[in-house]
């Protein structure tokens, strides 16, 4: 089946530096990836939409100069995490469409980020 | 907008119980409707998927209802087992291309010995 790789799988950073989380499709192309954040015990939080070749689209809120998504390729997608703070330390989970099989989405293991 | 709301928000039952967690959505207007499974500090795992076509779907010991002009989807989980313990959301997809998914809150199931 479709799989979604998510790297790293956990990060520490010191506040001020910048962290770079990668989404990759393995064995299908990705036009469309979906950024998410949870936080402890709650459901799954929309931050964006990343576009193939073009700009990303922000849920409103998000402050998309901290972060900065990059989608250069059918497979590639990043989220960088810019002038990182102890606020940011969340759960980072990215997506994409499958393109097959009715339009599932498949999700990568998700990423820890904690600033300290 | 879109509101997907889960019950019960958390749930223990001793193992080889049947059980039922639903899902209900407020715009019937839907793609299709996943159920995932999260299990602690993990990505989520698809379980099923239903095409707003369907009215159920079945892999294993669970089955998959929707009903999308009540908005409501249930997950059945039948013979509960302790590896069935995790977080179960339900997601549901708007129309258009690569449209987003609206999630659930989320329900907590632990399956005791």
């Amino acid at each position: 089946g479709a799989v979604v790789s998510q790297h790293p799988s956990r990060v520490i950073c010191k506040s001020g530096t910048s962290v770079k989380i990668e989404c990759r499709s393995l064995d299908f192309q990705a036009t469309t990836m979906f950024w998410y954040r949870q936080f402890p015990k709650q459901s799954l939080m929309l931050m964006a939409t990343s576009n193939e070749g073009s700009k990303a689209t922000y849920e409103q809120g998000v402050e998309k100069d901290k972060f900065l998504i990059n989608h250069a390729s059918l497979t590639l997608s990043t989220l960088t995490v810019t002038s990182a703070h102890p606020e940011d330390s969340s759960f980072y989970i990215c997506s994409a469409a499958t393109g097959t099989g009715g339009g599932g989405y498949t999700f990568g293991s998700g990423t820890r980020l904690t600033v300290v | 907008k879109q509101e997907v709301t889960q019950i019960p928000a958390a749930l223990s039952v001793p193992e080889g119980e049947n059980l039922v967690l639903n899902c209900s959505f407020t715009d019937s207007a839907i793609y299709n409707l996943q159920w995932f499974r999260q299990d602690p500090g993990k990505g989520l795992t698809s379980l099923l998927l239903i095409q707003s076509s369907q009215r159920e779907q079945t892999s294993g010991r669970l089955n998959a209802s929707l009903d999308k002009s009540s908005g409501r989807s249930t997950l059945y989980i039948a013979a509960s087992q302790p590896g069935d313990s995790a977080t179960y959301l339900c997601a549901v997809r708007g129309g258009g291309t690569a449209s987003k998914l609206t999630f659930g809150t989320g329900t907590r199931l632990q399956v005791t010995l």
